[in-house]
C-alpha cells in the first residue's frame, strides 16, 4: 500500500528466537493497526494504535507478542519465543479519521 | 461480537459473465462492511464500504454491493467479469468505527475463464 512500508518482506527465524516487525508509515497517520493473516485464512485484529499509546490490544494471543509506537509514527511488533504457529503474514494498516485504512504488503514470518 | 461468512472459498467465472461473491455478517449493532481485495503479495486494497448510508454503495472497478439487513447480507457483485478480476477477496464487518477492529472473513478466490 502506498501509505506504509513494512519491514523486512520475509522472515525465517527458528523456535524459539525473538523477531522484531517493523511498519512505517510514509506520512503522518494517527491510527495505526496490526493484522495477522494465517494460510487460508482472513486477516485477523491483532492491536490498535491512536498515536503513541495502545488504544486496543485485545488480539494479541498471548504475552509474547508486544507492540510499540514510541513517537507515535513507526510502529515495532516483538514476537518472543517464536513458535511454529506463529508463522503467518503480519499486516500493518494505518488511517486519518474519515478515510480508508491503507494496508502494508505484509511481513511473511515462517517459524522452522 | 461480530463475525462474518463467506459462503463459497472458490468462485470460477467466465469472462464476461456476472461475478456473485457472497457474504453475510452477524452484529449486534449497525455495522461498517467492507469489500477488500488481495492481489499476491501486495496489501489489502478497498474496493468499497457501507457506512449506513445509501444501502446501494458502488466501488472501484465497476463492482457494487448491496447491504440488506433483513438477510443480513452484502454481497459483491461486477457485471462483466475481466481476467483481471482473479484474486482474492475479503468481507469485513466493523462496529467501533470505520475503520476499527475489522473482522474478515476467510476470503473467496475469484477465477475468470477465458
Amino acid at each position: 500500500g502506498a501509505g506504509v512500508s513494512q519491514t523486512p518482506s520475509n522472515k525465517v527465524t527458528e523456535k524459539g528466537k525473538y523477531v522484531e516487525l517493523r511498519c512505517d508509515p510514509i506520512s503522518g497517520h494517527t491510527a495505526l493497526y496490526w493484522y495477522r493473516q494465517s494460510l487460508g485464512q482472513g486477516p485477523e485484529f491483532l492491536i490498535y494504535f491512536q498515536g503513541t499509546g495502545a488504544a486496543d490490544d485485545s488480539g494479541l494471543p498471548n504475552d509474547r507478542f508486544f507492540a510499540v509506537r514510541p513517537e507515535g509514527s513507526v510502529s515495532t511488533l516483538k514476537i518472543q519465543r517464536t513458535e511454529r504457529g506463529d508463522s503467518a503474514v503480519y499486516l500493518c494498516a494505518v488511517d486519518n479519521p474519515n478515510t480508508e485504512a491503507f494496508f502494508g504488503q505484509g511481513t511473511r514470518l515462517t517459524v522452522v | 461480537a461480530q463475525s462474518v461468512t463467506q459462503l463459497g472459498s472458490h468462485v470460477s467465472v467466465s469472462e464476461g459473465a456476472l461475478v456473485l461473491l457472497r457474504c453475510n455478517y452477524s452484529s449486534s449493532v449497525p455495522p461498517y462492511l467492507f469489500w477488500y481485495v488481495q492481489y499476491p503479495n501486495q496489501g489489502l486494497q478497498l474496493l468499497l464500504k457501507y457506512t449506513s448510508a445509501a444501502t446501494l454503495v458502488k466501488g472501484i472497478n465497476g463492482f457494487e454491493a448491496e447491504f440488506k439487513k433483513s438477510e443480513t447480507s452484502f454481497h459483491l457483485t461486477k457485471p462483466s467479469a475481466h481476467m483481471s478480476d482473479a484474486t482474492e477477496y475479503f468481507c469485513a464487518v466493523s462496529v467501533g468505527g470505520s475503520n476499527y477492529k475489522l473482522t474478515f472473513g476467510k476470503g473467496t478466490l475469484l477465477t475468470v475463464n477465458p
